[in-house]
């Protein structure tokens, strides 16, 4: 069966600085994996996704994360942070229904 | 755009009252989902419908019932409301296989905090 792991509940940065949020899977089929992202008391909205094509795929905000098989991993970036990234961060993998496997989330703290 | 909507963005109920929490989507999509979002434990699927009249129970489906008489619409029923179905709840839908576009992913609509007093 599919799972996700979201290494850290809470990840805190800098302003200015890297994000790194990182997301670990398994899969027994190729993977179909999804980023979102949650402001505070609001739904869920798309950062981006991996089909298929290129790893390295490029979302919304200046977001971006690479799908690396070998490492079964779909790690999420910025390389600068913003205070309006201060959000929670769900990664996301799909079954073979087309259902999504969710991670428990990771909230991200941006320091000024 | 895809727009997925929420009957109440917040709402108080007393225990043992029954809940209706209605979702409508206008994308045409076959599925349809409720799920729960409590802090620490992410999304809960609780149920899903991928067809009219048609559902499936989630990982949490106990102390829930939901309705889809229309492709549009999905309602989840909280028969007997009760203290710890206090929570935010989250609609989503999505084409059953990806459409003609082949997206995937699931729409949210903006939650119902529910509160049971």
């Amino acid at each position: 069966a599919q799972s996700v792991t979201q290494l850290g509940s809470h990840v805190s940065v800098s302003e200015g600085a890297l994000v790194l949020l990182r997301c670990n899977y398994s899969s027994s089929v190729p993977p179909y994996l999804f980023w979102y992202v949650q402001y505070p008391n609001q739904g869920l909205q798309l950062l981006l996704k991996y089909t298929t094509g290129a790893t390295l795929v490029k979302g919304i905000n200046g977001f971006e994360a690479e799908f690396k098989k070998s490492e079964t991993s779909f790690h999420l970036t910025k390389p600068s942070a913003h205070m309006s990234d201060a959000a929670e961060y769900f990664c996301a993998v799909m079954d073979s229904n087309y259902q999504l496997i969710w991670g428990a989330g990771t909230k991200l703290i941006i320091k000024p | 755009d895809v727009k997925v909507t929420q009957s109440s963005r917040y709402l108080v109920k007393r225990t043992g009252e029954k809940v209706f929490l209605e979702c409508v989507q206008d994308m045409d999509h076959e599925n349809m989902f409720w799920y729960r979002q409590d802090p620490g434990l992410g999304l809960r699927l609780i149920y899903f419908s991928y067809d009219v009249k048609m559902k499936e129970k989630g990982d949490i489906p106990e102390g829930y019932s939901v309705s889809r008489e229309k492709k549009e619409r999905f309602s989840l029923i909280l028969e007997s409301a009760s203290t710890n179905q206090t929570s935010m709840y989250l609609c989503a839908s999505s084409f059953r296989s990806g459409g003609r576009s082949l997206s995937y992913e699931q729409y949210f609509g903006p939650g119902t905090r529910l509160t049971v007093t």
